[in-house]
């Protein structure tokens, strides 16, 4: 049982570069999230999905780009990443709207932005 | 989170019993939840209160006041394995999850 994969765990990028953080889930879940951590914070939720090809703002979108292609995969990108946007980035996913605090959660990424 | 609080830190001691409280803004609820985040690791759920009233669950439960806002993960038989933050989170109308900033429990020997 994988649950829910994030790739990669750590990255180190330069002001301005680029990246692509991949979500992959085997629980046939319909919502799937991605939220960053940073100390002293709760977690801010930067996009999610409630289906395939479907895609909604969170809290903290901006600088960020997803895609929901298939049903298991949900992609986080950085077009031109900056300083600010060095955190620890969390994939999630969950089954019911009714029932979506129940969220079960990639091992994270960390990204440092220099 | 913006609208929910818990202490920033507690230390307990293994054996014990701990109350870590939460309180989030009443307008607007769906449910309240507790997650367990080892240092390094994923939050993992550990309880669910859409009623008002205590939910035991093994070793943890957690109560529910709505009319208060107010909630706590009650933790008994305290062991070396439970230090690790304690994420509060409120669902609200909209079913959008608000996020507390965690407590960090600390356990000594």
């Amino acid at each position: 049982n994988a649950g829910v994969t994030q790739t990669p765990k750590f990255r180190v990028l330069k002001t301005g570069q680029s990246m692509t953080l991949l979500c992959a889930q085997d629980m046939n879940h319909e919502y799937m999230y991605w939220y960053r951590q940073d100390p002293g914070m709760g977690l801010r939720l930067i996009h999610y999905s409630v289906g395939e090809g479907t895609t909604a703002k969170g809290e903290v979108p901006d600088g960020y780009n997803v895609s929901r292609l298939k049903k298991q995969n949900f992609l986080l990108g950085l077009e031109s990443a900056a300083p600010s946007q060095t955190s620890v980035y969390f994939c999630a996913s969950s089954s019911f709207r009714e029932y979506t605090g129940e969220l079960f959660f990639g091992e994270g990424s960390r990204l440092t932005v220099l | 989170g913006q609208n929910i609080d818990q202490p920033t830190e507690m230390t307990a001691t293994e054996g014990a019993i701990v109350q870590i409280n939460c309180t989030y803004q009443t307008s607007g609820f769906n449910g309240l939840f507790w997650y367990q985040q080892h240092a390094g690791e994923a939050p993992t759920f550990l309880s669910y209160n859409v009623l008002d009233g205590l939910e035991e669950k093994g070793r943890f439960s957690s109560f529910l006041s709505r009319s208060k806002g107010y909630s706590y993960l009650l933790l008994k038989e305290l062991q070396m394995k439970d230090s690790a933050s304690y994420l509060c989170v409120h669902m609200d109308s909209n079913y959008q999850l608000i996020w507390g900033a965690g407590t960090k429990l600390i356990i000594k020997p």
